[in-house]
């Protein structure tokens, strides 16, 4: 079955102790973004990977890393949690960018909620 | 850039009733527009979208959406919700040379009452 996984799924942390949520998909795809969903201000994008070791910042990048070593994971680091990154998270993937593609949806994993104290 | 502006928070309609969801964009030039649904504890799923061509555009679940670049609108429709229709929805503006880096919109809440 075709999907993004992410894990965890729900995630508890203090603040400044480093994490990483995970982001996974089986589809081959060449693009693939981190997006926090806060009340209010719908999903907005953190990083985003066109292929393998090529990432670029979002709207809001701050306090975040990304890597894409390989094509199917594209984890997300934050180093120092702190309070205003609890959130919901989420990571899509799709099949690139290129005007072959533009028919190509995002797919979206079922999200991580964290949490910072 | 890129802005979308969805002004309804929440809605809630009878089931059986008809349903309008809003969207506005601000972009300079065509835009590639989606609407996504968010039902809850999942990620977002496509509905439709609109890249050119005809300005009313089918999706799944019934749901058809029509562009209208005189108002800047790209607005939701469904002529008889059921009551699984109740999620969060999201329109979405993606430009032309990036089209899955997407701007969304703030989200519409949708309650379906019996």
């Amino acid at each position: 079955e075709a999907q993004v996984t992410q894990n965890p799924r729900y995630l508890i942390t203090v603040t400044g102790k480093k994490l990483t949520v995970t982001c996974s998909q089986n589809m081959n795809h060449e693009y693939m973004s981190w997006y926090r969903q806060d009340p209010g201000l719908g999903l907005r994008q953190i990083y985003y990977s066109m292929n393998v070791e090529v990432t670029d910042k979002g709207d809001v990048p701050e306090g975040y890393k990304v890597s894409r070593k390989e094509k199917r994971n594209f984890p997300l680091i934050l180093e120092s949690p702190s309070p205003n990154q609890t959130s919901l998270y989420f990571c899509a993937s799709s099949s690139g960018l290129q005007r072959s593609s533009y028919n190509s949806p995002l797919h979206f994993g079922n999200g991580t909620r964290l949490t910072v104290t | 850039a890129q802005s979308v502006t969805q002004p309804d928070i929440h809605i809630t309609v009878s089931e059986g009733a008809s349903l309008e969801l809003r969207c506005n964009y601000s972009y300079g030039a065509t835009p590639y527009l989606f609407w996504y649904v968010q039902s809850p504890g999942q990620g977002l799923q496509l509905l439709l979208k609109y890249f050119s061509g005809d300005t009313l555009v089918q999706g799944i679940k019934g749901f058809e959406a029509e562009f209208k670049r005189s108002q800047s609108s790209f607005n939701l429709r469904k002529p008889s919700v059921h009551w699984s229709d109740a999620a969060e929805y999201f329109c979405a503006v993606g430009a032309p040379s990036g089209a899955n880096n997407l701007f969304f919109g703030t989200g519409t809440r949708l309650t379906v009452i019996p």
